[in-house]
């Protein structure tokens, strides 16, 4: 079945910029009606949605992130790709990775396990 | 604050129906999905849609929604409920995903 895996470093030094990936395992990142997407979760607090791509690279942002948020993706090695930059604090998190139905209605059916960053220097 | 209000936490008796609610504008227009997130653990998602559940979701769960709110009810609830409720659905433009802040249920 589907599964989704995100890597990357664990901590990222202050205004610096975080660089996470997220593996897609079982099936296509060219399926159609899907995006994928990334999710934050900061410690003891709710998600939040950072944004979310299409297989073609069409990608839309949490307005909040917006400035500082890229994501990318990698077809022939069924990737996507997170890069935040400028980060502080604040941007301590688990960071979900999800496959993201995105129509008249939306969701996110299947998620990774999470991968945790620490913002430190 | 989020464009989705939950209540922070609800409590239910073992066995017994509970429902959690989710409000926002947007609701008026647009489903919500539901998430449940037990401690330690990525989010699953429980209902989506209308009144859609994922293969593996008990049918225990069920989803409705009138005017602004939307509900999550669980129907004869077990201990393994016992977790955070996330509400997702659109902001208030329309175009973008927001959660709501999440409902942590304890099963008495």
């Amino acid at each position: 079945q589907l599964q989704l895996q995100e890597s990357g470093p664990g901590l990222v030094k202050p205004s610096e910029t975080l660089s996470l990936t997220c593996t897609v395992s079982g099936g296509s990142i060219s399926s159609s009606s899907y995006y994928w997407g990334w999710i934050r979760q900061p410690p003891g607090k709710g998600l939040e949605w950072i944004g979310s791509i299409y297989y073609s690279g069409s990608t839309y942002y949490n307005p909040s992130l917006k400035s500082r948020v890229t994501i990318s993706v990698d077809t022939s090695k069924n990737q996507f790709s997170l890069k935040l930059s400028s980060v502080t604090a604040a941007d301590t998190a688990v960071y979900y990775c999800a496959r993201h139905y995105y129509d008249f209605d939306h969701y996110m059916d299947v998620w990774g396990k999470g991968t945790t960053v620490t913002v430190s220097s | 604050s989020s464009e989705l209000t939950q209540d922070p936490a609800v409590s239910v008796a073992l066995g017994q129906t509970v429902r959690i609610t989710c409000q926002g504008d947007s609701l008026r227009s647009y489903y919500a999905s539901w998430y449940q997130q037990k401690p330690g653990q990525a989010p699953v998602l429980v209902i989506y849609g209308k009144n859609n559940r994922p293969s593996g979701i008990p049918d225990r769960f069920s989803g409705s929604s009138s005017g602004n709110t939307a509900s999550l009810t669980i129907t004869g609830a077990q201990a393994e409920d016992e977790a955070d409720y996330y509400c997702n659905s659109r902001d208030s433009s329309g175009n973008h995903p927001v959660f709501g802040g999440g409902t942590k249920l304890t099963v008495l």
